[in-house]
């Protein structure tokens, strides 16, 4: 069974500062998929990583995949109270045949306080 | 832009009902999705299909089934509904081309069961 975890599960940070959060995936895989979602809203895509070594870099985030050690990373460079959302990270399995699913991690929920 | 469009933003019903969640997307995707979303669960997978009448469980279909009579619309049913199935429930479609497959998700529909 594939298992997706991140952490911190929890993040409150103040504007201005650097952090990373983790995810970790149990199985095989070289796709990983970063979501944002905003209160009351729905998931939004924000990066796509496709090989080992892949870095995606979008404003303020930055995410990377090592697929030797299973974890990608996104990284937050100097918070912005724009930045308070959730965020998912989701690893694609072979469901069988051409066909792939998504498994989701629980999600971190970042705040940033003035 | 894609558009995932689901058919209510918010639904109360009684255990015991028969429920409809429709989805309805405009891309002529292939791939459409039903999740579940609980606080500190994340996302989890109800079903899928990625064609017309096809269906897959995904990791929790105890208590619904589903229907894709028409390539844009997936419906989810519950067919008695309880009140453990009070839920955020997330669709979404891909295109279809097996690995590097983003997903895009519907606004999502809030069911409350009494």
């Amino acid at each position: 069974e594939l298992k997706v975890e991140q952490n911190p599960l929890f993040l409150s940070m103040q504007e201005g500062k650097n952090y990373t959060i983790y995810c970790n995936y149990s199985t095989t895989s070289d796709r990983l998929y970063w979501y944002r979602q905003d209160p009351g809203k729905s998931l939004e895509s924000l990066f796509v990583l496709l090989s080992n070594g892949a870095v995606k870099q979008e404003g303020r985030l930055m995410a990377s995949l090592d697929t030797k050690a299973r974890l990608s990373t996104l990284h937050i460079t100097a918070a912005v109270h724009d930045l308070s959302a959730t965020y998912f990270c989701a690893v694609d399995f072979d469901s069988g045949g051409s066909n792939y699913k998504l498994t989701f991690g629980k999600g971190t929920l970042l705040t940033v306080n003035p | 832009d894609v558009k995932v469009t689901q058919s209510s933003r918010y639904l109360v019903k009684r255990t015991g009902e028969k429920v409809f969640l429709e989805c309805v997307q405009d891309m002529d995707h292939e791939n459409m999705f039903w999740y579940r979303q609980d606080p500190g669960l994340g996302l989890r997978l109800i079903y899928f299909s990625y064609d017309v009448k096809m269906k897959e469980k995904g990791d929790i279909p105890e208590g619904y089934s589903v229907s894709r009579e028409k390539k844009e619309r997936f419906s989810l049913i519950l067919e008695s509904a309880s009140t453990n199935q009070t839920s955020m429930y997330l669709c979404a479609s891909s295109l279809g081309q097996g690995r590097n497959d983003v997903q895009f998700f519907g606004p999502g529909t809030r069911l409350t069961v009494l």
